[in-house]
This record gives structure tokens, C-alpha cells and sequence, in this order.
């Protein structure tokens, strides 16, 4: 089992709805969760951190948290053609091992 | 505010040969990781520098290397290159190794090709 698994996609969403996308991960002891938004040819941007179960929202990206069934998911709402980009969900596991495990990543495209 | 410096972008090798990158964090941040990122194995990470020492590193072989610098500045190595070795090359920086600051900034990377 991979350690941060997503759903590889492509997730295709028309313009303006909400882009769903998904992330699971195999380590309990893990603490914070990242998400990161990566154009081709270009380098990963962090979008959001959440290390709190619940929601965090932040304009139009809504970060959710459930450690318990060890899972974290991106929304993005009223989506736009330049949301269109491969999401790459990220876990940090704390205590020795402190490196940021990348998900294999989510294809976006938005369809205007 | 600059931002994460790698330089060179772009780097043809032959296999067999050595190479070096460089990678200059973000002003005022210690702490630097290193990825590679290939379309089959996705981002996977190589070590973790902080004032000077490595921190963590990830499951690669001995002929990558790194270091950093007392200006932050890191460098990574890998000798004797493969065909395999051919990949996208990340750095990130990062404030620290405490939860408050936990962003990791990349650059734009270093495109290794290896013939």
C-alpha cells in the first residue's frame, strides 16, 4: 500500500462547479497534510496546510481533515479554466522521519 | 522577496559522469529539501539539510549526496550517472523543522538528462 495514495484521475469539471479531489494516507503518526497545485513544465505551489481535523477554508480552496479514517480532500469551488493543474496531496509525518510524502497526484482540468 | 534559486536549469550528461546542482533557499530559511520528480515515480524525496546538517534522507542510493552550507545554500551530488537518473530535480525551502513552519517553497528545478 502506497503511503499517500489519490485518485490519479483526470478529473474533468466544467466551469464554475466544485472540483472534488481526494487523498489517503497510511501513517496515523502523521501531522500535517499539504496541497500543493503543479502547471506543466512548471514546479509545485503550496496551496493549503491543515493540521487540525475539520475544514479550512481559504477563498475559493476549502482544506478538510478526518485522522480518524485518515483522510484529506481539496474543494475547489466555482472552478476556473486556470485551476487546471495536476494537485498533489502531501503528508508530513513528524517525530525522525520528517520528509513530505508526495501523492502520485491528481490531473485537473477545468472546461470552459 | 526572491524566491527559491536552482541553478542550472537545464543539464545534459553522460552517463558515468558526475553532476552538481545548486540551490539557494529563500532568505532567512534554514531549512532545504531535495526531490526528484520522474512521470513514473512521482516526487520523491532525497535528504534534508538544516543548519548545516542532514536531517533525514530518503530511500536512494549512495551516489546522491548533499550538502549545505552556512549560508543555507545547498548543493546535491550524484555520481556516476544512469539512464535512470534522468529526472526533474526540486529544491525546497522551508523556516524550520517546527510545525509553525512547516511551507515548503520550491524552485524551478534542475532538468538532469542523462544519454
Amino acid at each position: 500500500q502506497k503511503e499517500v495514495e489519490q485518485n490519479s484521475g483526470p478529473l474533468s469539471v466544467p466551469e464554475g462547479a466544485i472540483a472534488s479531489l481526494n487523498c489517503t494516507y497510511s501513517d496515523r503518526g502523521s501531522q500535517s497534510f499539504f496541497w500543493y497545485r503543479q502547471y506543466s513544465g512548471k514546479s509545485p505551489e503550496l496551496i493549503m496546510f491543515i493540521y487540525s481535523n475539520g475544514d479550512k477554508e481559504d477563498g475559493r480552496f476549502t482544506a478538510q481533515l478526518n485522522k480518524a479514517s485518515q483522510y484529506v480532500s481539496l474543494l475547489i469551488r466555482d472552478s476556473q479554466p486556470s485551476d487546471s493543474a495536476t494537485y498533489l496531496c502531501a503528508v508530513k509525518t513528524g517525530g525522525s522521519a520528517r520528509q513530505l510524502t508526495f501523492g502520485s497526484g491528481t490531473q485537473l482540468t477545468v472546461l470552459p | 522577496k526572491a524566491g527559491v534559486t536552482q541553478t542550472p536549469r537545464y543539464l545534459i550528461k553522460t552517463r558515468g559522469q558526475q553532476v552538481t546542482l545548486s540551490c539557494s533557499p529563500i532568505s532567512g530559511h534554514r531549512s532545504v529539501s531535495w526531490y526528484q520528480q520522474t512521470p513514473g515515480q512521482g516526487l520523491q524525496f532525497l535528504f534534508e539539510y538544516f543548519s548545516e546538517t542532514q536531517r533525514n534522507k530518503g530511500n536512494f542510493p549512495g551516489r546522491f549526496s548533499g550538502r549545505q552550507f552556512s549560508n543555507s545554500r545547498s548543493e546535491m551530488n550524484v555520481s556516476t550517472l544512469e539512464l535512470g537518473d534522468s529526472a526533474l530535480y526540486l529544491c525546497a525551502s522551508s523556516l524550520g523543522l517546527d510545525r509553525s513552519s512547516y511551507g515548503y517553497t520550491f524552485g524551478s528545478g534542475t532538468r538532469l538528462t542523462v544519454v
